[in-house]
């Protein structure tokens, strides 16, 4: 069965540094999405990605933020520079339409800002 | 304020015994409603979803309820098993303008007793 993958599944940082969180959406899936997930807090949409550009971003996905499709597999999440706050996990996610309830999720990397 | 709220956060059931898992939401203008499953350690995984203009809809084992009137969507599991052991939560879908917001809930923490 296809899957969603993410990489590193685990990442620590100094605050401060940037981090750049990997992803391979299931392949013929044309809408990726990022989305995190606070320690014991609900998740939360941070960005979609549609032919090579954000399509929608929350209030969460602030200048820090940026996304990358820099090849034809990958979808990156890069924070330039960490806080504290920022630690949680993020999950990525891919669909084949539009509608993002259809959006099957990759199992999350875990950062954590020190 | 949240939109999307769980009225239970744990849940105990025998194995076999059916399950009932609630959600709250507020935001009328939602088209669509998800539950989500998250194993430990593992990203949500979807499970059913339902339209604004639908009052139920079933899948494998599975039923999803919605009550406009009072705001009110429920998960319904036949027989559960040990393996449905996780965490659901609700979440809400608004398409408004071209632009889709997704609002997720906390979660229920559902324990299966053997």
């Amino acid at each position: 069965e296809p899957e969603v993958t993410q990489t590193p599944s685990h990442q620590v940082t100094q605050m401060g540094q940037e981090v750049i969180l990997r992803c391979v959406p299931i392949s013929n899936h044309l809408y990726f999405y990022w989305y995190r997930q606070i320690l014991g807090q609900k998740v939360e949409f941070l960005v979609s990605f549609y032919n090579n550009e954000i399509s929608e971003k929350s209030e969460i996905f602030d200048d820090q933020f940026s996304v990358e499709r820099p090849d034809g597999s990958n979808f990156t999440l890069k924070i330039r520079s960490t806080k504290l706050e920022d630690s949680a996990m993020y999950f990525c996610a891919s669909s084949v339409r539009r509608l993002n309830t259809e959006a099957f999720f990759g199992q999350g990397t875990r950062l954590t800002v020190v | 304020g949240e939109s999307v709220g769980l009225h239970l956060p744990t849940l105990s059931v025998q194995e076999g015994d059916n399950s009932i898992i609630n959600c709250a939401y507020s935001n009328s203008a939602s088209d669509y409603f998800i539950w989500y499953k998250q194993e430990s350690g593992k990203g949500p995984q979807f499970i059913i979803d339902i339209r604004s203009n639908m009052d139920k809809r079933q899948g494998q084992r599975v039923t999803v309820l919605l009550n406009k009137t009072v705001k009110h969507l429920s998960l319904q599991i036949a027989a559960t098993q040990p393996g449905d052991s996780a965490v659901y939560f609700c979440a809400e879908n608004m398409d408004s303008g071209g632009y889709q917001k997704v609002t997720f809930g906390i979660g229920t923490k559902l324990q299966v007793i053997p």
